[in-house]
């Protein structure tokens, strides 16, 4: 399987919005409803910030939002903060034949 | 909530086999996939693999003919083997819970950098 593909950075400031896309294929990112967002601060693990294309775990602010378009799964910050600065990772599931996951390679955010 | 925190050697030599462990706090061994996840130093997120409550396993196929993945459901932990390691294997590596539905990977360990080096 393919790691999908995300813009290596983004940026915006304070109280702007950005979006961040994720590009896969008809059997990744268009095919389930299982494309998950991660947020990841220097020197930690990732946090989990959308699951199921478009639901937010308890905790995480309605600021982040994801949405997708065909095969674009797309992740919206709104109001931007100094703490939204970190890396944005997503993950499809890829599995046709077999169980696959895949991530993308990321997206530094960086909040002007 | 689930905590995961996760342990293991963290200097290994060029042919030797990498192996970590993760303990579960606060779960049910029923409730999710166990997985693990590593990130290569400045770079994304690869999948490993995962295990179920009753040991059945998912490889990612890059690194199946080396990947042991097992449960061991009396110590609530489950561990992670990769042999013949190279330089290439060095990564921070995470445990994690993944969702048995729809894919998410929604509880982490802390991660441990693995180093391998002669």
């Amino acid at each position: 399987q393919s790691a999908l593909t995300q813009p290596p950075s983004a940026s915006g400031s304070p109280g702007q919005s950005v979006t961040i896309s994720c590009t896969g294929s008809y059997t990744d990112v268009g095919a389930y409803n299982s494309v998950s967002w991660y947020q990841q601060h220097p020197g930690k693990a990732p946090k989990l910030m959308i699951f199921e294309v478009t639901k937010r775990p308890s905790g995480v602010p309605d600021r982040f939002s994801g949405s997708r378009s065909g095969n674009t799964a797309s992740l919206t910050v709104s109001g931007l903060q100094a703490d939204d600065e970190a890396d944005y990772y997503c993950s499809s599931y890829a599995g046709s034949n077999n169980f696959a996951l895949v991530f993308g390679g990321g997206t530094k955010l960086t909040v002007l | 909530q689930v905590q995961l925190q996760q342990w293991g050697a963290g200097l290994l030599k060029p042919s030797e086999t990498l192996s970590l462990t993760c303990a579960i706090y606060g779960g049910s061994f029923i409730d999710y996939y166990w997985s693990w996840i590593r990130q290569s130093p400045g770079k994304g997120l690869d999948w490993i693999g995962q295990i179920n409550h009753s040991g059945s396993t998912n490889y990612n196929p890059s690194l199946k003919s080396r990947v042991i993945i097992a449960v061991d459901s009396s110590k609530n932990q489950f561990s992670l083997k990769l042999t013949s390691v190279t330089a290439a294997d060095t990564a921070i590596y995470y445990c994690a819970t993944l969702d048995k539905r729809h894919y998410y990977f929604d509880f982490w360990g802390q991660g441990t950098l693995v180093t391998v080096s002669s």
